[in-house]
């Protein structure tokens, strides 16, 4: 099915673990981004990829790192994970900007708890 | 960097009562898109909106992006139950690369 996929759903890690959420897209968007969703905070960027092998820094970056080999795939790693990394994940892509039909497609988020 | 204020942030309406949420950008915008988030789950996209003074409705749904394109507007009318949710702009950096969101407005419709 075309779509957009998290995986997994739900995941429950310890402090100090790495840990790697997955995303998977099926429409060759050039564009991937990943957020987390916080209480007051709302959805903020933490890394975005313009294509294979390009990423970017978004606002909170800091204890995460994301590669991008494939087009499809966008897996985001807390290398060392802190209780202040439990969220709401959520990844998105989208096709390339300014041109028509340029909405970012949204993933049905991973809830990370670190212990 | 550009940072995307929504107000109100929360917003209690009777059934069959119109609102408005507004999206203010601190830079001018290039594209800007409504979602819509139910608790718990991933957003929906709701419209895009890109040229000044744009307009676009859905069903009981209007956006609206002003002339000089930093601020937009989310109107519901004869709002219900099915619009209570997590409302959310977002917009797209001037590369076009980055695509970040305000806070959101959480709408609840009593019956």
């Amino acid at each position: 099915d075309a779509g957009i996929t998290q995986s997994p759903r739900y995941k429950i890690t310890e402090t100090g673990r790495q840990v790697t959420l997955m995303c998977h897209q099926t429409w060759s968007h050039s564009y991937m981004f990943w957020y987390r969703q916080d209480l007051g905070h709302g959805l903020r960027l933490i890394y975005y990829s313009a294509a294979a092998d390009i990423t970017d820094k978004g606002e909170v970056s800091d204890g995460y790192v994301v590669s991008r080999s494939k087009t499809e795939n966008f897996p985001l790693t807390l290398e060392s994970a802190t209780r202040s990394q439990t969220s709401v994940y959520f990844c998105a892509s989208s096709g390339f900007p300014r041109t028509a039909n340029t909405e970012a497609f949204f993933g049905q988020g991973t809830r990370l708890t670190v212990v | 960097s550009q940072e995307l204020e929504q107000s109100p942030q929360s917003l209690i309406v009777q059934e069959g009562k119109n609102l408005t949420i507004n999206c203010t950008s601190s830079k001018t915008l290039y594209g800007l898109y409504w979602y819509k988030q139910k608790y718990g789950e991933g957003l929906i996209f709701l419209m895009m909106l890109q040229k000044g003074g744009e307009e676009k409705s859905h069903e009981k749904i209007t956006a609206k992006l002003d002339e000089k394109k930093q601020q937009s507007s989310l109107h519901i009318t004869a709002s219900q139950p099915s619009h209570a949710g997590i409302y959310l702009c977002g917009a797209r950096n001037q590369a076009g690369t980055a695509l970040i969101f305000g806070k959101g407005t959480t709408l609840s419709v009593s019956s």
